[in-house]
């Protein structure tokens, strides 16, 4: 079974720019968590989706948003970009939700200049 | 502030050494799971620990949730240069609310 894969891996823009990142599941999950991992602040939840529904949302500004498809693929958009938005992106997908086992993507390594 | 606390934040021990990492909370846990991250990967379960008091074991690393659910150790005996990684416990305060990640503890087993 292939696993979880996220494109692009590495991405640099300037402050003021918008991105896309894109996480496709394992197949059969129907559940795809956000998470931005920073060395200050760690792993931090931004929102998990579940059949294309947005379930549940962390503590992110509004420039941070989602949206799943109906193949469970998912993307992530970040608008305004921050210098405090340099991070690893990570995405996990599992068959129920976050209190599921997380099988995490590779993640995508942004930097803002 | 953290919600949960792990320490030490690094760790460098030799090859054989024996090593004990830990996770700790002021709030109760419904469950709490124990993640490796090596670099330029996403973290790797390793076990899920639910019930207090719960010891598991993992060829040499063993899993322990305290009687309070509120906190959690990994002990890893004989660590080899394959341990090498950033531990991340992980935990669901109440059901249906995000999974709570610690920062985790940087190993370095230098052989």
């Amino acid at each position: 079974k292939a696993g979880v894969t996220q494109t692009p891996r590495y991405l640099i823009k300037t402050r003021g720019q918008q991105v896309t990142l894109s996480c496709s599941p394992i197949s059969g999950h129907r559940s795809v968590s956000w998470y931005q991992q920073t060395p200050g602040q760690g792993l931090q939840f931004l929102f998990e989706y579940f059949s294309e529904t947005q379930r549940n949302k962390g503590n992110f500004p509004g420039r941070f948003s989602g949206r799943q498809f109906s193949n469970s693929r998912s993307e992530m958009n970040v608008s305004t970009l921050e210098l405090g938005d340099s991070a690893l992106y990570l995405c996990a997908s599992s068959l129920k939700g976050f209190t599921d086992t997380q099988y995490f993507g590779p993640g995508t390594r942004l930097t803002v200049l | 502030t953290q919600l949960l606390e792990q320490s030490p934040q690094f760790l460098s021990i030799q090859e054989g050494e024996n090593l004990t990492v830990y996770c700790n909370s002021s709030s109760v846990f419904s469950s709490l799971q124990w993640y490796r991250q090596e670099p330029g990967e996403g973290p790797v379960l390793l076990v899920t620990v639910v019930t207090g008091g719960e010891v598991k074991k993992l060829k040499r690393l063993t899993f322990q949730f305290g009687d309070a659910r509120k906190d959690s150790s990994l002990h890893i005996t004989a660590a080899q240069p394959g341990d090498t990684g950033l531990y991340l416990c992980a935990g669901v305060e109440v059901a249906r609310t995000p999974l709570v990640f610690g920062k985790g503890t940087r190993l370095s087993v230098i052989a």
